[in-house]
């Protein structure tokens, strides 16, 4: 059962113009996600996060926005960087209900094409 | 800031083998998890620790697997016998994790071992 669903394995920007992954989720219970970054051969790395209290945070040239009715979040980077070029999770926890468990969706990996 | 450090990176073993898994968190950091993270796949947690108690291992093959973290600090995780199907990335991390309702941060993830089980 994938409640994290990110339904674009892959996707390729022009450098400069805007990158926008999609994330769905299912369980009502998720009240927090988080964007991951990973390149090859490391962890993922912290990007930025929302709480469900919100439906946009910006952080730099990252934007998420949340749409809950919806079950859905996007993540904006813009202007695209050759930088960006990496592997995207989205993730998502109940800390609500005191679960600090993440639940990873399958990865985006983006392509910014100089 | 030092990060989360694993070891070791690589591990190539034959199956029925057994195999373990080190990881150091980032100092003060009170939860613990470790995820395995199958080739095309999003991390799956696995265990997940505060201070040196459980508190999910709903996902982990116990039959297995098995894992601690004495003095709620480092961890290990322990495979035996292991299987083709290990074949992943296994990845440890650590948050702040404050509390139920309180400020509890994201989780910070070490580089990871790469498991090949042949």
């Amino acid at each position: 059962d994938q409640q994290v669903k990110q339904n674009s394995p892959s996707l390729s920007v022009q450098e400069g113009r805007i990158s926008i992954l999609n994330c769905d989720y299912t369980n009502s219970m998720f009240d927090y996600f988080l964007w991951y970054k990973k390149y090859p051969a490391e962890g993922p790395t912290f990007l930025i996060s929302i709480s469900s209290i919100k439906d946009k945070n910006e952080d730099g040239r990252f934007t998420v926005f949340l749409n809950k009715s919806a079950k859905h979040l996007s993540l904006h980077i813009v202007p695209s960087q050759p930088g960006d070029s990496a592997v995207y999770f989205c993730a998502a926890s109940a800390r609500h209900f005191g679960n600090e468990k993440l639940t990873f969706g399958t990865g985006t990996r983006l392509t910014i094409i100089p | 800031e030092a990060g989360v450090a694993q070891s070791p990176r690589y591990k190539i073993i034959e199956k029925r083998q057994s195999v373990a898994f080190w990881c150091n968190p980032i100092s003060g950091h009170a939860t613990l998890y470790w995820y395995q993270q199958i080739l095309g796949q999003g991390p799956k947690l696995l265990i997940q620790f505060q201070n040196n108690g459980v508190v999910d291992d709903s996902q982990l093959p116990k039959d297995r697997f098995s894992a601690e973290r004495l003095k709620g600090v480092d961890s290990t995780l322990k495979i035996q016998p292991a299987k083709l199907e290990d074949s992943a990335v296994y990845l440890c991390a650590s948050s702040l994790a404050v509390g139920k309702r309180g400020g509890s941060t994201e989780a910070f993830f070490g580089q990871g071992t790469r498991l090949t089980v042949v």
